[in-house]
């Protein structure tokens, strides 16, 4: 298993742009979620999936959509990219119930000029 | 979400056991302890977790107080690859997500 997948490794975005952070997993587990972790700062959710085709807002979730068409991918598009979006983006996945692990891809780092 | 109080940093001395603390006083019957530890320039990895009994893996032991309101992570020998950041999270039911905190920064001395 390739576990969580993310891409871009690293992205520069100019202010007003759009894109979007793209995350797979091939564990087929229900749930999903985005977290931005800022310099020095522990992880802050942005959003989350329990399944395919249902949503819900984190903590920090302006400025950013989600979509989960299929179990395997959860992609995060950025909608016009504002320089306090500048971050490390972790997407982790998660089998079941709240009494399993979280595994968490590599991380994409995005810097917005 | 349930909140839980971590020291901001720690330091041990290689192959010797660390004892990281965590409180959590509002916890309630239903939820998880999760622990994380975030390498540098690395996602969070897996650590443990419990609900009531202590618990033991290959990685570390969690000790849960009677009363749940603290927990405690041990690693019995700290090598130079336990440096990180380990975070204290508890997972509710119903919740689907974990709420990450500070986390308490590891330094482990050669």
């Amino acid at each position: 298993n390739a576990g969580v997948t993310q891409t871009p490794k690293f992205q520069v975005l100019k202010t007003g742009q759009s894109m979007t952070l793209q995350c797979a997993q091939d564990m087929n587990h229900e749930y999903m979620s985005w977290y931005r972790q800022d310099p020095g700062m522990g992880l802050r959710l942005i959003h989350y999936s329990v399944g395919a085709g249902i949503t819900d807002q984190g903590e920090v979730p302006n400025g950013y959509n989600v979509s989960r068409s299929t179990t395997e991918d959860f992609p995060l598009r950025l909608l016009s990219a504002a320089p306090s979006q500048t971050s490390v983006y972790f997407c982790a996945s998660q089998r079941g119930s709240v009494s399993n692990e979280q595994f968490f891809g590599p991380g994409t780092r995005l810097t917005v000029l | 979400d349930a909140k839980t109080t971590q020291p901001n940093s720690m330091e041990s001395n290689e192959e010797e056991p660390v004892h990281l603390p965590c409180n959590h006083s509002t916890i309630s019957g239903t939820d998880y302890i999760h622990w994380y530890r975030q390498l540098p320039s690395q996602g969070p990895e897996y650590v443990i977790h419990g609900l009531t009994s202590n618990v033991n893996n290959r990685m570390a032991s969690l000790a849960i107080a009677e009363d749940r309101k603290s927990s405690t992570l041990i690693l019995h020998r700290a090598t130079l690859r336990d440096a990180a950041v380990y975070y204290c999270i508890l997972f509710s039911q119903g919740a689907q997500k974990l709420v990450f905190g500070q986390g308490t920064r590891l330094t482990i001395n050669p």
